[in-house]
């Protein structure tokens, strides 16, 4: 079965400062996707960014981006010039095979100073 | 592009009652819409994957017969919470898979759904 496991349960940054969020998955298959979903305080669910396994560019959104290292099966978000409105819950999570379940992390909470 | 909505966004209801909650999608035909629920500060948990016009597949430990899910069309699929106990309290959030469009293969979640048993 597939895990995906994010090692940091909370972390913080200062405001225009930048953040590294990590994950780590475990898989046997070849092709699959991997995402990055921000919670806020209301919860609802934000797909902030997405990679596809057989892409070896890193994905990018605008001050998101990742560090996508397949051999290794790691999946880090960086967020850059942070701001208080990215304060919240983000959730890695990994797609494949034919059912398209998504297994979540257990999350990192962030935390952005003023 | 890509909305999911849901319908309550909270209900209070009694101990024994049925609740039904609604997730549609707004801009979008969704073949397979999910079902999950997250407890305070945890993650999600999938509870079931709901294909337009078929059974819905129930992951283990959760009870097919306490949550009806049903997937009528392409944008709405329903989950009946029946005979609802306190322990049944929990914030529920379906998604819709999204395919073809907009960005493929990629899950839009709905705002969820507080619900509380007394």
């Amino acid at each position: 079965a597939q895990t995906v496991t994010q090692s940091q349960p909370e972390m913080s940054v200062q405001e225009a400062e930048t953040v590294t969020l990590s994950c780590t998955y475990d898989t046997s298959e070849s092709d699959y996707y991997l995402f990055w979903y921000k919670q806020p305080p209301s919860r609802q669910m934000i797909l902030v960014i997405r990679q596809e396994a057989y892409k070896q560019q890193n994905a990018t959104e605008n001050r998101f981006s990742v560090n996508f290292q397949k051999a290794a099966k790691s999946f880090s978000l960086k967020i850059s010039d942070s701001q208080l409105g990215d304060a919240a819950m983000y959730f890695c999570a990994y797609e494949g095979g034919s059912n398209y379940k998504l297994t979540f992390g257990k999350g990192t909470l962030l935390t952005v100073n003023p | 592009g890509a909305v999911v909505s849901q319908h309550p966004s909270w209900v209070i209801c009694k101990s024994g009652t049925s609740v039904k909650i609604e997730c549609r999608s707004l801009d979008f035909q969704a073949t397979t819409m999910f079902w999950y629920r997250q407890f305070p500060k945890q993650s999600l948990m999938l509870m079931a994957t709901s294909n337009e016009g078929s059974k819905a597949t129930y992951e283990q430990g959760v009870e097919k017969d306490k949550f009806l899910i049903n997937h009528a069309s392409l944008t709405l699929s329903t989950l009946t919470v029946t005979s609802a106990h306190p322990e049944d309290s929990s914030f529920y959030i379906c998604s819709a898979r999204l395919a073809g469009v907009f960005r493929a293969d990629t899950q839009y979640f709905g705002p969820g759904t507080r619900l509380t048993v007394l």
